[in-house]
């Protein structure tokens, strides 16, 4: 079955540094998405994309994050400048499309630690 | 605004007795709703979805989950429990006027003892 694959499964970064999160989604989906899970707290929505641009984002996705599809097959979320408090496991999602006969499929995240 | 209330951090089992995680949620207008599982270094796997029709809702492995309008629940359901599936369970919710968006709950640890 055709999985999302996410790189690098752990990544650890000094505060004020840049990171990008990689993302392989499956091929035939057309709809992508970023979320986040602090340790110990519930999973939450960072932001969506298709057709190459953001079609929507949460309070948490501020001016520090972008998205970005640079290829036909990557899809990947930069922190421009880490904070302590963006350490977390971050799960990238795709769906075929935006219905909601369409479940999301998630990868196995990559945990961010900032130190 | 949207959101799901899991209530039980951890539920403990047996294995061969029935299983339920409960989820309530409140959203503006129909809900679509959907149970998701953990497990350990793994991201969220979809287990199953109520978007409409039938109330009972059955999904992967064995589980099922019945929605309740009047008391605005998901509770998530197997008849007989098995070690295997011990693992992190995540309620989610999306509105009908959320777009794409899920808002998950806490999640329940869900241990099974043999």
């Amino acid at each position: 079955e055709p999985e999302v694959t996410q790189t690098p499964s752990h990544q650890v970064t000094q505060m004020g540094q840049e990171v990008i999160l990689r993302c392989v989604p499956i091929s035939n989906h057309l709809y992508f998405y970023w979320y986040r899970q602090i340790l110990g707290q519930k999973v939450e929505f960072l932001v969506s994309f298709y057709n190459n641009e953001i079609s929507e984002k949460s309070e948490i996705f501020d001016d520090q994050f972008s998205v970005e599809r640079p290829d036909g097959s990557n899809f990947t979320l930069k922190i421009r400048s880490t904070k302590l408090e963006d350490s977390a496991m971050y799960f990238c999602a795709s769906s075929e499309w935006s219905g909601i006969n369409s479940p999301l499929h998630f990868g196995n995240g990559t945990r961010l630690t900032v130190t | 605004a949207q959101s799901v209330a899991q209530p039980e951090d951890q539920v403990k089992v047996a294995e061969g007795n029935p299983l339920t995680v409960k989820c309530t949620y409140s959203v503006s207008g129909n809900p679509y709703l959907f149970w998701y599982v953990q497990y350990p270094n793994r991201g969220l796997q979809f287990l199953l979805k109520y978007i409409t029709g039938d109330n009972l809702v059955k999904g992967s492995y064995g589980f099922e989950a019945e929605f309740n309008k009047s008391q605005t629940s998901f509770h998530l359901k197997k008849p007989s429990a098995l070690v295997s599936d011990s693992a992190l369970y995540f309620c989610a919710v999306r509105g009908a006027n959320a777009g794409n968006m899920l808002t998950f709950g806490g999640g329940t640890r869900l241990m099974v003892k043999p």
